[in-house]
């Protein structure tokens, strides 16, 4: 089965610095997606960034990056001039195609982020 | 773009009552649709998957007849919670994806809170 996981129940930054969160994942699949979400207080799941797992090129959307390992299994998120709405929970997922035709997603169990004023 | 709404925001009712929520996909076609619960403080856990037009699949330990899930159009998935009892309680969200064959990204709505008397 394929598992996420999220080593750091807890992280913090100070603002403007940098904060990477890790995360592993496990499978046998050599298609599937993974992806960062961000869950502030509100409870709104929100899309971060995405990678496609053929892709070598890590991707990257503004103040967030990844770095994408796929033959240790390891994706990992970098903030970048970390500002105190970046403060949430962050949950690492991992697409994947089970059985027919529709792909699911499975959680990794969340980084909590702290951005310190 | 992709935008996913719920509703309602939060309900409360009585042991033994039924209780829909309602997911919108409000400016694409979501040709797949997911219903997760969260517990507090908890990571997300994916209960069934529905494809417009087709009986939804559910995620094992999940009770198809308690959990009752429609997904009648392109743009509306409504999960029913059949007598609903306190063990029920939690906090649903919905998420919706445009192509079920791609992996393609979920977009998440803001979640419903669910509390059983």
């Amino acid at each position: 089965a394929q598992t996420v996981t999220q080593s750091q129940p807890e992280m913090s930054v100070q603002e403007a610095e940098t904060v990477t969160l890790s995360c592993t994942y496990d499978t046998s699949e050599s298609d599937y997606y993974l992806f960062w979400y961000k869950q502030p207080p509100s409870r709104q799941m929100i899309l971060v960034i995405r990678q496609e797992a053929y892709k070598q090129q890590n991707a990257t959307e503004n103040r967030f990056s990844v770095n994408f390992q796929k033959a240790a299994k390891s994706f990992s998120l970098k903030i970048s001039d970390s500002q105190l709405g970046d403060a949430a929970m962050y949950f690492c997922a991992y697409g994947f195609r089970s059985g027919g035709s529709n792909y699911k997603l499975t959680f990794g169990k969340g980084t909590l982020l702290t951005v310190n004023p | 773009g992709a935008v996913v709404s719920q509703h309602p925001s939060r309900v409360i009712c009585k042991s033994g009552t039924s209780v829909k929520i309602e997911c919108r996909s409000l400016d694409f076609q979501a040709t797949t649709m997911f219903w997760y619960r969260q517990f507090p403080k908890k990571s997300l856990m994916l209960m069934a998957t529905s494809n417009e037009g087709s009986k939804a699949t559910y995620e094992q330990g999940v009770e198809k007849d308690k959990f009752l899930i429609n997904h009648a159009s392109l743009t509306l998935s409504t999960l029913t919670v059949t007598s609903a009892h306190p063990e029920d309680s939690s906090f649903y969200i919905c998420s919706a994806s445009r192509d079920r064959r791609r992996g393609d990204t979920q977009y998440f709505g803001p979640g419903t809170r669910l509390t059983v008397l």
